[in-house]
Formats: C-alpha cells, structure tokens, sequence
C-alpha cells in the first residue's frame, strides 16, 4: 500500500463553517505534512509533524489547525476561512531523514464562500 | 526569494520529440533533487530523483542531469506521448526538523506534448 487518502475530494464552505480535512497513510511513514496548492503555483508547505509531534508551522493563520491523532492519521481543522484560502490542499507522507521519498495524496479541493 | 527557479514556465513538444526542463539553484544545503509530475485534480507523483554526487540518472524516459558546480540540474523526457502531457516540478530537500525535510518547489512548468 502505497497511498496516501484524502478525505473529502471537494469541500465547499462558508466563512462561518466549521469543517476538518483528513488524511490516512498505512506505509508506516512518521512524518506527515500539509501543503496549500493555489492553481497554477507549486505546493507550498504548511505543517509538519514527525512522530505525532508539530515539528515545523510555516507561519500559517490560526484559523487552520491541525492534529495528529496517531501515526497514520493527520487532520486540518478549519474554522472562519477566508475567500483567499480557497486552494488544493495536500497531505503528505514520507519516512524519515534517509529515506527521501515523499508520497502525496490528491488532495481536496476547498472553496470558501 | 524563489530558492529554485525552473524554466521554461510553458513547453509544447510534438509527439516523438525530447521535453527539456531547467532548474536552477542557490542553497547549497540541498541534498536531494527530486520531480514531480503532477496532473489536473491530483497531487504531485515523484516521477524520479537524484542525489547532487552523481551526475545523471536515467529511468526509462526520463533523464536528470546534475550540474554541481553550476547548480543546475534538468529533467528530459524522450519520445514525449501525449500522455506526458502535464505541469513538472522541480524541487530540492533541505533538513527540517525531527527528521522530517523540507522541499523548496519550482515554479512549475506546463508540457503539452501534441500529436
């Protein structure tokens, strides 16, 4: 298995909404991120987390959190977004330094209204 | 400050013909230089990698050339298909934190590849 699950595909929400993003890897991977994807750009990275544990936040708004439950599960928790943030978001997962792959999920389509 | 600049910005090649992609880098912490192929509605899929002490990798189709000393390395895709049609990315691995690393993305470039 070498898949990294996204749930949902597509997410529609207004400002006010309170709605999370999920994420689901069994290839045993320790890290896990989140990266925003605007159309057209490259994926820019949001959160890291090594051994369920926030290693790196790229300085992102507060009305994103995430939260690593255990190993294989990585949430983003979304509360009074803005139109901006409307974007392809990226979950990630990889095994740690030494081994450099860095599978991606498809991704969810978010759109604020 | 873009960290990896990757050119052209939009490619069209005709079917048969060899897809170039360039990519330039200042960090010399990077260690690993990977691309990704990504298509509409998906995620990026690492389509092949290279460490910066060897100075080309081949898999299939697809060649990287690594220039340490210029800080330039390419990606080539022989006898493109339309298939191949889709944005590139180049991205180069610096240390994060516990373990994990970091990428610094390209800004992309779109390759159509026309029958």
């Amino acid at each position: 298995d070498t898949e990294v699950t996204q749930t949902p595909k597509h997410l529609v929400m207004g400002m006010t909404n309170k709605k999370s993003l999920k994420c689901e890897q069994h290839m045993g991977h320790r890290a896990m991120y989140w990266y925003k994807q605007k159309a057209k750009k490259p994926p820019e990275l949001m959160f890291v987390y090594s051994y369920e544990k926030l290693s790196i936040n790229e300085s992102v708004p507060s009305r994103f959190s995430p939260e690593c439950p255990n190993s294989s599960l990585l949430n983003l928790h979304l509360h009074a977004l803005q139109p901006e943030d409307s974007a392809l978001y990226l979950c990630a997962s990889s095994q740690l330094r030494g081994r450099e792959k860095l599978f991606f999920g498809s991704g969810t389509q978010l759109s604020v209204l | 400050q873009q960290q990896v600049k990757q050119s052209p910005q939009s490619l069209i090649v005709q079917k048969g013909g060899i897809s170039i992609i360039n990519c330039a880098y200042e960090n010399t912490a990077f260690d690993y230089f990977p691309w990704y192929q990504q298509f509409p509605g998906k995620g990026p899929a690492l389509l092949i990698a290279i460490r910066p002490d060897v100075s080309e990798k081949k898999e299939g189709r697809f060649t990287i050339s690594f220039n340490k000393s210029a800080k330039q390395f390419s990606l080539h895709i022989m006898d493109s298909q339309p298939g191949d049609s889709a944005t590139y990315f180049c991205a180069a691995r610096s240390p994060g934190g516990a373990g994990s690393y970091q990428l610094t993305f390209g800004k992309g470039t779109k390759l159509s590849v026309i029958p």
